[in-house]
């Protein structure tokens, strides 16, 4: 069966120090690959997505990034993180080619002080 | 541009109510995904509805796609405290399908 991991599931970190977020999918092949972010425990922004290995789509212009080294590992990165991008990060997969549902990593929380 | 627009924001219910989120679209949608997000965590895959006027049942949920392919709503039948959370209903138009159009999600809390 399929899983996603998404690790840590909370980080504190300081304005100015960078960030690197992990997701690996378990199970599956070439799967589409989202990052999310949840602000206020409500909507959910689109921030990345990616259909193969180096090929990442980014929704909002920020100060973040997003890279695919691997078919199953994706990764949020910043060099330098603002007040302003803490918030829940939700990584998430869905079969390419098909209208399936995204299954969801268990999350991030992340606080920047 | 695309837009999902979920009502209501918030919802309290006694249990054993009835709950009712509904989620509108100005242009026609391809089909529509609903989620479940549980207090602290993530959100949850329900069901997808694909055809006009297409309705679908889990138990005491209930999902309809209207004729249209421009509304949806999700029915609860006598909440319980387990139904507790946000429930996310999100949209693909043709064309576009790699994305997912969010709404902004119901808050739905049921009192004891």
């Amino acid at each position: 069966s399929q899983t996603i991991h998404q690790w840590p599931a909370t980080l504190v970190q300081p304005v100015g120090s960078p960030l690197s977020l992990e997701c690996t999918v378990e199970g599956t092949s070439n799967p589409n690959l989202y990052w999310y972010r949840q602000a206020a425990g409500r909507g959910l922004q689109l921030l990345f997505y990616s259909v193969g290995i180096g090929q990442i789509s980014s929704e909002v212009p920020q100060n973040l990034s997003a890279s695919r080294p691997q078919d199953r590992q994706f990764i949020l990165s910043s060099k330098k993180l603002l007040l302003s991008d803490s918030g829940f990060y939700l990584c998430a997969w869905s079969v390419k080619g098909s209208n399936y549902g995204y299954t969801f990593g268990s999350g991030t929380r992340l606080t920047v002080v | 541009g695309q837009q999902v627009m979920q009502i209501p924001q918030y919802q309290h219910v006694q249990e054993g109510e009835d709950f009712t989120t509904y989620c509108n679209s100005s242009t026609t949608l391809s089909n529509i995904q609903w989620y479940k997000q549980r207090p602290g965590g993530h959100p949850v895959f329900l069901i997808q509805l694909v055809k006009s006027g297409e309705v679908k049942k889990q138990k005491r949920l209930t999902f309809q796609f209207g004729e249209a392919k421009k509304n949806s709503s999700l029915h609860i039948t006598a909440t319980q405290t387990t139904d507790v959370g946000t429930y996310f209903c999100a949209g693909r138009y043709a064309g576009n399908n790699r994305k997912l159009i969010w709404g902004l999600g119901t808050s739905l809390a049921v009192n004891p």
